[in-house]
């Protein structure tokens, strides 16, 4: 079974930068992996961030960006916001159609 | 603008069946396909699978192969999932996601989600 892993939990001060991660089981994630990223506020559904390794989309603020770090995926939020407290969710692409979500980061902005 | 508007909350008794529909608008229907999502309480995302609403080609998780079936309807822009064999810990809010037009790796817009409650 594959598992991606992401922190179970992050704190970021205000203005701050912090920078999330997002590891596969079956060893280095790749641009093949096509990494996206979802934001998930309490009570709401998930929001796309980031997706195929650092494309954003229209309403993704710029103070996030996507890139691969070492062997995992990475998402960076530079100059944290109140608002930014939220879970993230990271997604890679296995191939044959599969995808598998990480365990998701809770982020604190404190 | 792109709306995905999902079905009410049900409650199911272990072993039944539950569909839950999400019906699109804003886009072109049948250019983009469409996964499905699932969050039980307190836990994190688990993908179920995808259907491309222009042929009904579907792809399930593994972990689902059997018990899911995903269907869709052009003439309503609505696409389904049906879940069989619910017990306990299919409990959860079910969500459909767009996917991309030609990828299978893409998402973005998602609906507002279905809680779907198994007890006895």
């Amino acid at each position: 079974q594959t598992a991606v892993t992401q922190e179970p939990s992050l704190t970021v001060s205000p203005g701050g930068t912090v920078t999330l991660t997002c590891a596969s089981s079956t060893g280095a994630v790749t641009s093949g992996y096509y990494p996206s990223w979802f934001q998930q506020k309490p009570g709401q559904a998930p929001r796309a961030l980031i997706y195929s390794t650092g494309n954003k989309h229209s309403w993704t603020p710029a103070r996030f960006s996507g890139s691969l770090l070492g062997d995992k995926a990475a998402l960076t939020l530079s100059g944290a916001q109140p608002e930014d407290e939220a879970e993230y969710h990271c997604l890679l692409y296995y191939g044959g159609g599969q995808l598998v979500f990480g365990g998701g980061t809770k982020l604190t902005v404190l | 603008q792109v709306q995905l508007v999902q079905s009410g909350a049900e409650v199911k008794k272990p072993g039944a069946s539950v569909k839950v529909s999400c019906k699109a608008s804003g886009y072109t229907f049948a250019s983009y396909s469409m996964h499905w999502v699932r969050q039980a309480p307190g836990q994190g995302l688990e993908w179920m699978g995808i259907i491309n609403p222009s042929g009904g080609s579907t792809t399930y998780a593994q972990k689902f192969q059997g018990r899911v079936s995903m269907t869709r309807d052009t003439s309503t822009a609505t696409v389904y999932m049906e879940l069989s064999s619910l017990t306990s810990e299919d409990t959860a809010v079910y969500y459909c996601t767009r996917g991309g037009t030609l990828t299978s790796w893409y998402l973005d817009f998602w609906g507002r989600g279905t809680l779907v409650t198994v007890s006895s």
